[in-house]
């Protein structure tokens, strides 16, 4: 089974407007962290945001937050006001297990390719 | 402060070639990982080094090999090269601290002909 599902392969938006990109996830673990990455055409990794399992608020940087829902294991990326420079493919990640114990594996998605039109 | 840096950043080599791939991790992190990015896909994890210690593989098979320098640095290696090992390989290093989010550089695409 996968453990990251992103079921939207591509999402257009209008320039200042807000855009949700979904991801589920599937672990056993009490203990994990969820992240996002958006990667630009020139393919480094950009991290975005993180939300730890036992953090009780939604994570929020800036224009972006993240839509934490528990029960339903989902970890959706919300992006307020979209600008030209938000066309970029956009990942979600797991790290299973608690923060330290040197283990830093993240297992990714399929990513979305997000567009912004003017 | 300098981020991740990779080395080179396009490789084309031959079937059956080996190339090595180099890392060099953001000042004061210690741990190194490396993912495999075929195109349309989401990174996938190869290895990760703490401490010059390998500290989880991912499924691939023996012909990656990778290591970890004193000053952190890495090299991954791949033996024997297979037109499906064409990819970008991406290295990460980790902040310690908090969410231990990794930061990436800017891989190296590989293409074998």
């Amino acid at each position: 089974a996968q453990k990251i599902t992103q079921t939207q392969p591509g999402m257009f938006v209008q320039e200042k407007e807000a855009v949700t990109l979904d991801c589920t996830y599937d672990t056993s673990d009490q203990s994990y962290g969820l992240f996002w990455y958006k990667q630009p055409s020139s393919g480094e990794m950009i991290f975005l945001i993180y939300q730890g399992s036992y953090d009780e608020q939604n994570a929020t940087e800036g224009r972006y937050s993240l839509n934490f829902q528990k029960a339903r294991k989902s970890a959706n990326l919300v992006i307020s006001a979209s600008q030209l420079g938000d066309s970029a493919m956009y990942f979600c990640a797991m790290r299973e297990g608690g923060n330290g114990g040197s283990n830093y594996k993240l297992t990714f998605g399929k990513g979305t390719l997000l567009t912004v039109n003017p | 402060d300098a981020g991740v840096t990779q080395s080179p950043t396009h490789l084309i080599k031959t079937r059956g070639q080996q190339v090595t791939l180099r890392c060099s991790p953001i000042s004061g992190h210690k741990s190194v990982s490396w993912y495999q990015q075929v195109l349309g896909q989401g990174p996938q994890f190869i290895f990760q080094y703490y401490e010059k210690e390998e500290r989880g593989r991912g499924n691939f098979p023996d012909r990656f090999s990778a290591r970890q320098f004193p000053n952190y640095s890495s090299e991954l290696n791949v033996n024997a090269l297979l037109l499906g090992d064409s990819a970008l390989y991406l290295c990460a290093s980790t902040l310690e601290a908090g969410s231990y989010e990794q930061y990436f550089g800017p891989g190296t695409r590989l293409t074998v002909t």
